[in-house]
């Protein structure tokens, strides 16, 4: 089945402890991308990577780190998580460049106390 | 950059009337604009798209406008059903400039 699978779904965290959410999918997609869900502003993006090795900056990346070692996996990773990166998190992907429909995950809903 | 704004923020019809959700974009450049469907405590899914070439596309109750002179484009959702309720997402851009709306709660009363 083709599917984008992220890890864990849910997450309680306090400041300053790193976590990592994983990201990865089965379609052989060439671009992925992670947004946050905030009530009242969309989805934002994070990063998006085109390819292996190949990141780049979204509308709000400040406080995430990315990366593309293999094509199937894009790890979001917040070195030092602050209470204003609670948010609900989407990881997608999608064959070409970002402008073709995109699969996404089923979310992680982060809370940083 | 691109810019999309999403109106109305929250929609409510009652069971077999059309529904209408309306889009702006501010980059003439764009060139693709999928609508995203999600549930409650779900993922954002495709549920239509259309390109710049293209002016409308319909897909049984579902159907997509693109007016590229006054770069505005909507979504019109013909003999609406409760499983219709949901958060809308339209979207717009090129290449890997998209941008989402803020997205609309249609709520299909029975």
């Amino acid at each position: 089945e083709a599917q984008v699978t992220q890890n864990p779904r849910y997450l309680i965290t306090v400041t300053g402890k790193k976590l990592t959410v994983t990201c990865s999918q089965n379609m052989n997609h060439e671009y992925m991308s992670w947004y946050r869900q905030d009530p009242g502003l969309g989805l934002r993006q994070i990063y998006y990577s085109m390819n292996v090795e190949v990141t780049d900056k979204g509308d709000v990346p400040e406080g995430y780190k990315v990366s593309r070692k293999e094509k199937r996996n894009f790890p979001l990773i917040l070195e030092s998580p602050s209470p204003n990166q609670t948010s609900l998190y989407f990881c997608a992907s999608s064959w070409g460049l970002g402008n073709q429909p995109q699969h996404f995950g089923d979310g992680t809903r982060l809370s940083i106390l | 950059g691109e810019n999309v704004e999403q109106h109305p923020s929250t929609l409510s019809v009652q069971e077999g009337d059309s529904a209408v959700i309306k889009c702006t974009y501010s980059d003439s450049a764009s060139n693709y604009f999928p609508w995203y469907k999600q549930e409650l405590g779900k993922r954002p899914q495709l549920i239509i798209d259309i390109r710049s070439n293209v002016g409308e596309k319909k897909d049984q109750r579902i159907a997509v406008t693109l007016n590229k002179t006054a770069k505005h484009f909507s979504l019109h959702i013909t003999e609406t059903q409760p499983e219709d309720s949901a958060v809308y997402f339209c979207v717009g851009g090129n290449n890997n400039d998209m941008r989402f709306g803020a997205g609309t709660r249609l709520t299909v009363k029975p």
